[in-house]
């Protein structure tokens, strides 16, 4: 069973709509949690971390659900720039940056 | 600030032909991953170095490739010989290390090399 697993999708969405991404992680003992983004043949970069709490940055918005073991990443209207990969990334180790990468989503805003 | 930095960009090479990808990582950043990643895929870690040390080199196919990180600065991974299977982008990641107990800190990605065997 993998680490991570997404939707790979492709979501296709208008502009302006709001989109979802739902990730699960299978161990239970994973310590902290994170959205990348990855443009068309371009590096990862970090987008934002998630919180148990839930956090949010402007038009992003990512949930955790420790019980369920499961992720979220919510787009709010969504911008042609908001084109990309989503990466859902789990750590499973305190004081180390052992990351497990999921599959990717990917997202294409239309006009 | 000078972001992580990989070369050569593109690569391609004959199977059972050797094959080497340079990354020089963020100043100050004692943490350096080499990762994988395939077509459609996350990236998956190879092999993580503290300094010098090979920490987790758990996913590192040890038959063919190797790594090494001798000053603790820049590092080199290599293959040898390459399978067709060993075609992907070859992304070097960077980081400060987290004091225990913390979350991780951020990785900066490099732009990668892509391999392509035939």
């Amino acid at each position: 069973r993998k680490e991570v697993e997404q939707d790979p999708g492709p979501f296709n969405v208008p502009e302006g709509a709001t989109v979802a991404f739902n990730c699960t992680y299978s161990n239970s003992a994973s310590q902290s949690f994170f959205w990348y983004r990855q443009d068309c043949r371009k590096e990862p970069k970090l987008l934002m971390s998630v919180y148990s709490s839930g956090n949010e940055d402007g038009r992003f918005t990512a949930q955790l659900n420790r019980a369920s073991q499961y992720i979220s990443l919510l787009i709010r209207d969504s911008k042609l720039s908001d084109s990309a990969t989503y990466l859902c990334v789990v750590n499973t180790q305190t004081g180390a940056n052992n990351l497990f990468f999921g599959t990717g989503t990917r997202l294409t805003v239309i006009p | 600030e000078a972001g992580v930095v990989q070369s050569p960009r593109y690569k391609i090479i004959e199977k059972k032909q050797p094959v080497a990808f340079w990354c020089n990582p963020i100043s100050g950043h004692n943490t350096l991953y080499w990762y994988r990643q395939n077509l459609g895929q996350g990236p998956e870690l190879l092999i993580r170095y503290e300094n010098e040390e090979a920490v987790d080199d758990s996913q590192l196919p040890k038959d063919r490739f190797s790594a090494e990180r001798l000053k603790g600065v820049d590092s080199t991974l290599k293959i040898q010989p390459a399978e067709l299977g060993d075609s992907a982008v070859y992304l070097c990641a960077s980081s400060v290390p987290p004091p225990l107990g913390t979350e991780p800190y951020e990785q900066y990605f490099g732009p990668g090399t892509r391999l392509t065997v035939t």
